[in-house]
Order: structure tokens, then C-alpha cells, then sequence
């Protein structure tokens, strides 16, 4: 069974651009969580979709949005980006039951110049 | 509100020597706790989950991990290391029901020859 796959793997982009980051989960698995990893800050949560709905928001600024399609893919948008956006962000996914195992993918690296 | 502190952003060992990486937890509700391990330019896998079963869980790679609530504590522990466990780990809390981790800081392991 194939992995969580996240596309592209590395993106350059300058400040005040925007950019979109895909996920897609294993097949079957119907929940994804996105986190954003930085030197600074570390692993932090972004949101989370269930079945194309958001369960669950970290506490970042609206810039940052995402959405879940009914295939149970995911993107998430960065809008406006600063400097500070530059991280490798991380989507899991799971079945969406009670603790289970989330699936990491292999990150998206953004460089913001 | 839930926090992980992970002690000792790098610890070094040799090769067949104990392995004990520390994490302290902080939640206001029985917490549900994870390691990860994240190998350079990868995503985070999953090494174990405590979900208030047995406090003493056995994961992958002959990791394992105890839960003490009286010291809020779910240290990760590995008998003999080996080259192949140098990697950075990370402890993670979640409340039940809610699949958002919050991550400690990390610890990098190094394994000398």
C-alpha cells in the first residue's frame, strides 16, 4: 500500500507570493493533519480535515487555510508569504478513528526568499 | 492545555550502550502519548503510542517506554543502541479524541563506534 505522498517536495518562492502544497493519503484513510517544522518553533499543528470538514485549527494566522476533497486529498494554501513560512510542512493521515496511528509523509521543504 | 518537554536536545551513546531519551508531559486530561523518530530528510514514524492500557509500551526497533503519572513522565528507553538509531525522536501528546499532537522540542541521538 503506498505511503502519504506530498507534492512538490521542494518549492521556492519569494515573499508576498502564495503557494500550494498537496497531500494525499493513504488509501482508505479519511482524516489528514497538517504541521509546520521550523528550526525555531520546532513541529507545530496547523489543522486537521475529516472527511472535507476542518476538526481542528492550531493557532497560526489566517494566511495559512486549507481544504479536504471528497478523494480525501488535501492542500493547504499560504497566502501573503513572509519570511517566517519557511519550513518543511508535514501532512499525516489516518482512518480518523480514536487514537490510531498517523501516517507521516515526507514533508514539503518551502523556501520563502 | 497540553505540553511535552523533551530534556536534553542531544544526547550521544556508543554503540551497545543504554539508550534514554526523557520526556515529561503536561495535561489537564489523561493524555494519550507518542514517540516519533524522524531520519534526515524524512517524515516522523511513529516508534510507539501509550493510550492508558499498560503503562509499559513496547515498540519498534526494541524500543520501549514507560508511563509514570506520579512523574508525568514517558521516557524512551532502547537496551543497546545501534548505528542505525541515530536520528532525532520526538515525544508527542494528544488529548483522547482529538488527533492534534503537540510535540516536544526533540533529541537528537548520536551513536559513537
Amino acid at each position: 500500500k503506498a505511503g502519504v505522498t506530498q507534492t512538490p517536495r521542494y518549492l521556492i518562492k519569494t515573499r508576498g507570493q502564495q503557494v500550494t502544497l498537496s497531500c494525499s493519503p493513504i488509501s482508505g484513510h479519511r482524516s489528514v493533519s497538517w504541521y509546520q517544522q521550523t528550526p525555531g518553533q520546532g513541529l507545530q499543528f496547523l489543522f486537521e480535515y475529516f472527511s472535507e470538514t476542518q476538526r481542528n485549527k492550531g493557532n497560526f494566522p489566517g494566511r495559512f487555510s486549507g481544504r479536504q476533497f471528497s478523494n480525501s486529498r488535501s492542500e493547504m494554501n499560504v497566502s501573503t508569504l513572509e519570511l517566517g513560512d519557511s519550513a518543511l510542512y508535514l501532512c499525516a493521515s489516518s482512518f480518523g478513528r480514536d487514537v490510531e496511528t498517523q501516517y507521516f509523509g515526507p514533508g514539503t521543504r518551502l523556501l520563502v526568499l | 492545555a497540553q505540553s511535552v518537554t523533551q530534556l536534553g536536545s542531544h544526547v550521544s551513546v556508543s554503540e551497545g550502550a543504554l539508550v534514554l531519551l526523557r520526556c515529561n508531559y503536561s495535561s489537564s486530561v489523561p493524555p494519550y502519548l507518542f514517540w516519533y523518530v524522524q531520519y534526515p530528510n524524512q517524515g516522523l514514524q511513529l516508534l510507539l503510542k501509550y493510550t492508558s492500557a499498560a503503562t509499559l509500551v513496547k515498540g519498534i526497533n526494541g524500543f520501549e517506554a514507560e508511563f509514570k503519572k506520579s512523574e508525568t513522565s514517558f521516557h524512551l528507553t532502547k537496551p543497546s543502541a545501534h548505528m542505525s538509531d541515530a536520528a532525532e525522536y520526538f515525544c508527542a501528546v494528544s488529548a483522547p479524541g482529538r488527533r492534534a499532537l503537540t510535540f516536544g522540542s526533540g533529541t537528537r541521538l548520536q551513536v559513537q563506534p
